[in-house]
């Protein structure tokens, strides 16, 4: 596709179930990343893809959170038992294998536990 | 943890006049910055980088500044307008083309 898409845009949950967040990266890209940016903060690292691999999970913030990628295409961002705390907006970037001008972001998926 | 910051939370700049953003980043051997802006309810959008052979980049209207000695970026906007006013977040590249952010800086556009 022209640009990284996300889904859901917003997504409402009660507190203690699980949520899928879903990325779609730029046809092509080979790395793919999710961030966390918490209310007037900035981003924090997740999760980095290379490829359907995951050579870096260091910014998961407990079990709760997984994720996966398919080939070089779709991710999904797993969280589980979710909690009020991971309330925030998930930012998914894809970059080409040369990094050229760095990521390009998707809209995000604005997650609220209630 | 990840240390990419800004001096200013907010920024308040009457329109047309030029706007400056400032940024210290920790790692001495990062050698790739970018500039993102973020604008409400939306993704950050590239804006301008610089690799750290060069002291400075022009763009359309942006010129980024870094001082490796003392690990500073900056960020100049000429001739500000409305629809500048966004979130502003300078970005280092780590390894595995992992990018750290700093906490952003707001820039608000006075009319």
């Amino acid at each position: 596709g022209a640009g990284v898409s996300q889904s859901p845009s917003n997504k409402v949950t009660e507190k203690g179930k699980d949520v899928e967040l879903r990325c779609d990266p730029i046809s092509g890209h080979t790395a793919l990343y999710w961030y966390r940016q918490r209310l007037g903060q900035g981003l924090e690292f997740l999760i980095y893809f290379q490829g359907n691999s995951a050579p870096d999970k260091s910014g998961l913030p407990s079990d709760r959170f997984s994720a996966e990628r398919t080939g070089e295409s779709v991710s999904t961002l797993t969280i589980q038992r979710t909690q009020q705390e991971d309330s925030a907006v998930y930012l998914c970037a894809s970059s080409s294998q040369h990094f050229s001008y760095g990521y390009t972001f998707g809209s995000g998926t604005r997650l609220t536990v209630v | 943890g990840e240390s990419v910051g800004l001096h200013l939370p907010t920024l308040s700049v009457q329109e047309g006049d030029n706007s400056i953003i400032n940024c210290a980043y920790s790692n001495s051997a990062s050698d790739y910055f970018i500039w993102y802006k973020q604008e409400s309810g939306k993704g950050p959008q590239f804006i301008i980088d610089i690799r750290s052979n060069m002291d400075k980049r022009q763009g359309q209207r942006v010129t980024v500044l870094l001082n490796k000695t003392v690990k500073h970026l900056s960020l100049q906007i000429a001739a500000t307008q409305p629809g500048d006013s966004a979130v502003y977040f300078c970005a280092e590249k780590r390894g595995n083309n992992r990018l750290a952010f700093g906490k952003g800086n707001q820039v608000v556009v006075i009319p």
